[in-house]
């Protein structure tokens, strides 16, 4: 079935630093793929999604690129900021009864410090 | 736009009392979720309903029931609650028509059972 591998955390960044966070897939054909946010108390936000092979989404200034050969979905922002302190989710949907569902991978809890 | 509304916000049981949250989309959504987080584990999918009339069984179900009201209202209940199912539980709902389509997510309901 689909599922999702995502890089763990914490992972502690100092303002305007480089971030990455690794998501790494495996799935029946080429479904859409997504990253959602979550501020702290609140739900997850969808951030961007990519739809098919080398789609790139973009979002708040972060970025993905949808990488069929390597199956991977990696988040990239060049320069974050405080504000940018939350859990990050991968997620691709699978098909069930009559509707999509996701799976997520555990989430990567990022802290900017400034 | 209210998007999706969960109540309560925050509840307090003894092992063994029920009850029943509350989830509501303005979205005109067919398809409404469940799921439950906790440290570590991601979200997990407790029960979800395609459309008006069904519900589905998800990953985790045992110890909930589910009712889809009307195409708005999707409820949650804890029949006997035990200090297994302390989690925060969010709902969400989405088109059910495409993979392409994301999920929208309430601020979830934080529930601790003593």
């Amino acid at each position: 079935g689909n599922s999702v591998t995502q890089m763990e955390g914490p992972v502690t960044l100092s303002e305007e630093a480089f971030l990455t966070i690794n998501c790494t897939y495996t799935a029946t054909g080429y479904p859409s793929l997504f990253w959602y946010v979550q501020y702290p108390g609140e739900g997850l936000q969808l951030l961007l999604k990519a739809t098919k092979a080398d789609d790139k989404g973009s979002n708040k200034g972060f970025e993905a690129t949808y990488r069929k050969e390597t199956t991977s979905f990696h988040l990239e922002k060049g320069s974050v900021q405080v504000s940018d302190s939350a859990v990050y989710f991968c997620a691709l949907p699978y098909s069930g009864a009559g509707s999509y569902q996701l799976t997520f991978g555990k989430g990567t809890k990022l802290s900017v410090i400034p | 736009n209210a998007g999706v509304t969960q109540t309560p916000k925050f509840q307090v049981l003894k092992t063994g009392q029920s009850m029943t949250l509350q989830c509501a989309q303005d979205m005109n959504h067919n398809s409404m979720y469940w799921y439950r987080q906790d440290p570590g584990m991601g979200l997990r999918l407790i029960y979800y309903s395609a459309s008006e009339g069904t519900t589905d069984k998800g990953e985790v179900p045992n110890g909930y029931n589910v009712s889809r009201l009307n195409k708005r209202e999707f409820s949650l209940r804890l029949e006997s609650a035990a200090p297994s199912q302390t989690s925060v539980y969010f709902c969400a709902s989405s088109r059910s028509d495409s993979y392409n389509q994301p999920q929208h997510f309430g601020d979830g309901t934080r529930l601790s059972i003593l």
